[in-house]
């Protein structure tokens, strides 16, 4: 099983630029979640799905986009990339809410 | 909303000694599950301990076990005899159990170092 797989690994972006982190699990997990985490301020969630179409916002949704067409792939997207953006984000899934959550390795995002 | 909180950003053990990591959570819910999770300098996000509120015994994974104390609202990571493989970054989250309670909230971490 390859569980939680994350792509890219590292990007460095210009101010403005959009992209989209994409994130695929092949556990049919119907959970799926996307984080950040900044120096001193652990992990707080951008966006989160419960099934394939289902999704809602986290704690600092603002500037990302989601969507879930299928069970598999959760990808995010920053639609106008800016320097606060900068941050390790981490996409993670679990078959159900009392199950744990299962990380990707994370994405080193930099923004100029 | 809930929140947790780790009031320690930093500890430090002396290998083969015992520590215990602090976090307190605030919540209303009668039933939620409770996690910590380890992250090395790899980056990887490592599950060590699954708790579910309303079980009463304290969860045990070989050298780590926890101190589930639900009327306090505090959930503690022991690890005993502590091995320099345990230094890494601790975050202690919760996860309710109700709908809307989907998201997994995580303290700000407790930073081990374990000196030889």
């Amino acid at each position: 099983n390859a569980g939680v797989t994350q792509t890219p690994k590292f990007q460095v972006l210009k101010t403005g630029q959009s992209m989209t982190l994409q994130c695929a699990q092949d556990m049919n997990h119907e959970y799926m979640s996307w984080y950040r985490q900044d120096p001193g301020m652990g992990l707080r969630l951008i966006h989160y799905s419960v099934g394939a179409g289902i999704t809602d916002q986290g704690e600092v949704p603002n500037g990302y986009n989601v969507s879930r067409s299928t069970t598999e792939d959760f990808p995010l997207r920053l639609l106008s990339a800016a320097p606060s953006q900068t941050s390790v984000y981490f996409c993670a899934s679990s078959p159900s809410r009392g199950q744990p959550q299962h990380f990707g390795d994370g994405t080193r995002l930099s923004i100029l | 909303a809930q929140t947790v909180t780790q009031s320690q950003p930093e500890m430090s053990v002396q290998e083969a000694e015992t520590v215990t990591l602090s976090c307190t959570y605030d919540t209303s819910e009668s039933d939620y599950y409770l996690f910590w999770y380890k992250q090395p300098p790899s980056r990887q996000m490592i599950l060590v301990i699954r708790q579910e509120a309303y079980k009463q015994q304290n969860a045990t994974e070989n050298r780590f076990s926890v101190n589930f104390q639900k009327a306090a609202k505090s959930f503690s990571l022991k690890i005993s005899d502590s091995q320099l493989g345990d230094a890494a970054m601790y975050f202690c989250a919760y996860r309710g159990s109700q709908g809307g309670s989907e998201k997994l909230v995580f303290g700000k971490g407790t930073k081990l170092t374990v000196n030889p």
